[in-house]
């Protein structure tokens, strides 16, 4: 069992540019999660979907950030247009029934 | 030594102390509370948790306290290792929500 995996790693954009964070959930887990942390904070809860729907996504700024969980694949979070305050580490976890969390390692989104 | 949580974000402990680490948690409604150990470059990993039936939980060297009346948690870790270097996070959630809320962490350093 792999955990949950998210790549890249490191992601390096210029403002304007699109960013893709990608996440695969531990095997049998259907909640996914998104969580932004800036340095030295806590994390920041973003998103929660479940395999094909938003379920709650009242973390998200409402304009340039989306995240979709299809039905094959990893969950993607988007940032179109990323500016600088963009920069963060984001955190993927995913749950089998809404206990019990596995966070991945992150992505560590820098805007330059 | 203590940590006071918000106003000292920093501890440091000599190897082989105990170390206490509290988080004064925000929502009187929360009933399920869950430490965090964060290394650097790392997603946060799972330490212990604890539900609001209950004031005291114990693993392997680690002990969470839960004061409701405060609104108070603590995490007690014995003997401590330099693997104990982390950043200590509590989180809070309520049965049916999805979603953690996070304090905003406890650096620990382990001098050897």
């Amino acid at each position: 069992n792999a955990g949950v995996m998210q790549n890249p790693r490191h992601l390096v954009r210029r403002r304007g540019q699109e960013a893709r964070l990608r996440c695969s959930p531990m095997k049998g887990h259907s909640h996914v999660y998104w969580y932004r942390q800036l340095p030295e904070e806590g994390l920041k809860f973003m998103v929660y979907l479940q395999k094909e729907n938003i379920i709650d996504e009242s973390g998200m700024p409402k304009e340039r950030f989306s995240a979709e969980f299809p039905k094959e694949g990893p969950s993607i979070l988007r940032i179109q247009q990323v500016v600088r305050g963009d920069s963060a580490a984001y955190f993927c976890a995913s749950s089998l029934s809404g206990n019990g969390y596995t966070f991945g390692s992150g992505t560590r989104l820098t805007v330059v | 030594g203590e940590s006071v949580g918000l106003h000292l974000p920093t501890l440091s402990v000599q190897e082989g102390d105990n170390s206490i680490i509290n988080c004064a948690y925000s929502n009187s409604a929360s009933d399920y509370f869950i430490w965090y150990k964060q290394e650097s470059g790392k997603g946060p990993q799972f330490i212990i948790d604890i539900r609001s039936n209950m004031d005291k939980r114990q693993g392997q060297r680690v002990t969470v306290l839960l004061n409701k009346t405060v609104k108070h948690l603590s995490l007690q870790i014995a003997a401590t290792q330099p693997g104990d270097s982390a950043v200590y996070f509590c989180a809070e959630t309520y049965f049916g929500n999805e979603k953690l809320t996070f304090g905003t962490g406890t650096r620990l350093t382990i001098i050897p």
